[in-house]
Order: structure tokens, then sequence, then C-alpha cells
């Protein structure tokens, strides 16, 4: 198995609510990602686990959470989002713990619209 | 300076053509590169490493020039399923904050 895989595909959300976004990797990787890419712009880095614990946060706002409940297994909850927030929400997964040398290989991401 | 440039084009180029994307990278500390394909509402996918001897892979050729802080890739007898936005990836090489910066993109549309 040599995919990441994300769901939900789509999702759309009001300003209240609280929801949760799914990743999953079988490949034995043991760093995993989470990146926010609006239209036309380049992925940017959100938050980046090592060995399941939380080794970068790009300054991301507490409104978004993350979880990494195995080596498997990320999670982000979002709870009350502002529509600046829509945009495709992509997570990936490198062999290594750290972050230098390592391919990243992306899921299919999930496209958020807040409302 | 932006920490990874690209030129955004597009590059409109003819079936069968060779075209060039240069990427430049501010940061001389910076330890390893890649060039990723985005199809547009798709996920990047990792076309190729870039490594400092240079590598090739079928039609495509990527290269590091440490000195002049660049990679490029070469994309030769471009077919119309080219077409997509190519990223440059840099990695500082580190646990810290900005260790992976993606370029803008640049853009490539392969015409019949």
């Amino acid at each position: 198995d040599t995919e990441v895989t994300q769901t939900p595909k789509h999702l759309v959300m009001g300003m209240t609510n609280k929801k949760s976004l799914k990743c999953e990797q079988h490949m034995g990787h043991r760093a995993m990602y989470w990146y926010k890419q609006k239209a036309k712009k380049p992925p940017e880095l959100m938050f980046v686990y090592s060995y399941e614990k939380l080794s970068i946060n790009e300054s991301v706002p507490s409104r978004f959470s993350p979880e990494c409940p195995n080596s498997s297994l990320l999670n982000l909850h979002l709870h009350a989002l502002q529509p600046e927030d829509s945009a495709l929400y992509l997570c990936a997964s490198s062999q290594g713990a750290t972050v230098s040398y390592n391919e990243q290989f992306f899921g299919p991401g999930t496209r958020l619209t807040v409302l | 300076r932006k920490e990874v440039e690209q030129d955004p084009g597009p590059f409109n180029v003819p079936e069968g053509a060779t075209v060039a994307f240069n990427c430049t990278y501010s940061n001389s500390a910076s330890q390893s590169f890649f060039w990723y394909r985005q199809d547009c509402r798709k996920e990047p996918k990792l076309l190729m490493s870039v490594y400092s001897s240079g590598n090739e892979d079928g039609r495509f050729t990527a290269q590091l020039n440490r000195a002049s802080q660049y990679i490029s890739l070469l994309i030769r007898d471009s077919k119309l399923s080219d077409s997509a936005t190519y990223l440059c990836v840099v990695n500082l090489g580190s646990t810290g904050r900005r260790a992976l910066t993606f370029g803008s993109g640049t853009r490539l549309q392969v015409q019949p």
C-alpha cells in the first residue's frame, strides 16, 4: 500500500460547527504533515508530526487542532472556523522521523468550505 | 527575496517541444530538493528528487547548481499530459520552523 488516504473528500461546515478531517497511511512512515492550500497558491505547511509527537506548528490558529492517535493516523479537528479557512487541506507522510531528506507523499485532500 | 522562487508562467509549448524550468532558493544551507507536479484540483505528486549529480527519469531531467542556488527541470518531447503546475520544493534539512518550503509553481500548458 503506497498511498495516503483522506476523508472526507468534501466538507461544508458552518462557523459554529465542530468537524474532523482524517488521514491514514500504511507505508510505515514516521512523519506526517498537514498543509493548507488556497486556489492558485502552493501548499502551506501547518503541522508536522514526527514519531506521533507534534514537532512543528507553523503558528496555526487554535481553531485548528491536530491529533496523532497512532503512527498511521492523523486527524485535524476544526472548531469555530472562518470563511477564509475555506481551502484544500492536504495530508502528507514521509519515511523519516526528521523532515530532512525525505520525499513526501500526499493524500488527495479534503476540500473544505466554511459558510 | 522569496525563499524559493519560480517563474509562474504559463509556459505554452507545442507537443514535442523541450521546455525547462528553473527554481532559485535563498538559503545556502538547503539540503534536499524535489520537483512535484500538481494537476488542477488534485494533490501534488512527487515527480523526482534532485541529486547533486543530476538525475534523469525518461523524458525528465533534474539538475542542481549549488553555487548559483538553483535547480532545474527539463522536459523533452512534451506530451499533452504534461500540462500541469510544477512545484519546486526545498528542504532546509532541520526540524526547525520553515524547514519545508514550496515555490509558487510554474504552470505548463502543452498544446496540440
